[in-house]
């Protein structure tokens, strides 16, 4: 079974500049996660989707990030316009049910802001 | 409010030591999920273990054993006779009664020396 694949794995940009990432989930799962990890901390919980309906991005700063899950299937990260902070690794995950499954992650995507 | 804390930053131990990783949590909810994820050097997050909040019993997988105490809101992880192949960062997570947050802890880097 394929796991849970992220493209790019990394992406330097410039401050002010757009960048998005891409997620293709285990088939079959309904759940899709958006995660930020900054070096050093834990990942956080930017968006859950439930097939293409988003269920909490609470933590999502909507002013400069987006995200969608059209079809139900993949998903987009986008950032616009980036700053300095935004520099992490953004993770995705997916899971049969909601986040009182276990999730399997990808590999993520380091971005880098300069 | 949910809060997962794991008060140990880093660990050192010498190969075939075991070693405990804490973790603590704090959630209004009866009904919650606790987990156990690995992040080897490679980045992957690795699901290891869920446990749900009326389940107490203590668990074991080969060198890994599980501690839950809702007594103390702790789920504490155990490696017997540590490998190298342990050295990673352990994060301890916790998902709430609805399924739609999740949060992990800090995570505890853990270094087996050989």
């Amino acid at each position: 079974e394929a796991g849970v694949a992220q493209s790019p794995r990394y992406k330097i940009i410039e401050k002010r500049q757009s960048v998005a990432f891409w997620c293709n989930p285990i088939s079959g799962h309904a759940t899709l996660y958006w995660y930020q990890q900054i070096l050093g901390q834990g990942p956080k919980l930017l968006i859950q989707f439930q097939n293409n309906g988003v269920v909490d991005d609470s933590q999502l700063p909507k002013d400069r990030f987006s995200a969608e899950r059209l079809k139900g299937v993949d998903s987009t990260l986008k950032i616009q316009p980036a700053k300095l902070e935004d520099s992490a690794v953004y993770l995705c995950a997916s899971s049969s049910g909601t986040a009182a499954y276990e999730q399997y992650f990808g590999p993520g995507t380091r971005l880098t802001v300069t | 409010a949910q809060k997962v804390t794991q008060a140990q930053t880093e660990i050192s131990v010498v190969e075939k030591e075991d070693v405990t990783l804490d973790c603590v949590y704090e959630t209004r909810d009866t009904t919650y999920y606790l987990f156990w994820y690995k992040q080897p050097p490679s980045g992957e997050l690795v699901f290891l273990i869920r446990r749900n909040s009326f389940d107490e019993q203590n668990e074991i997988s080969g060198r890994y054993s599980w501690n839950f105490q809702k007594s103390t809101s702790s789920f504490n992880f155990t490696i017997t006779a540590s490998q190298v192949v342990d050295s990673a960062v352990y994060f301890c997570a916790l998902s709430g009664n609805t399924g739609n947050q999740f949060y992990f802890g800090t995570g505890t880097s853990l270094t087996v020396i050989p």
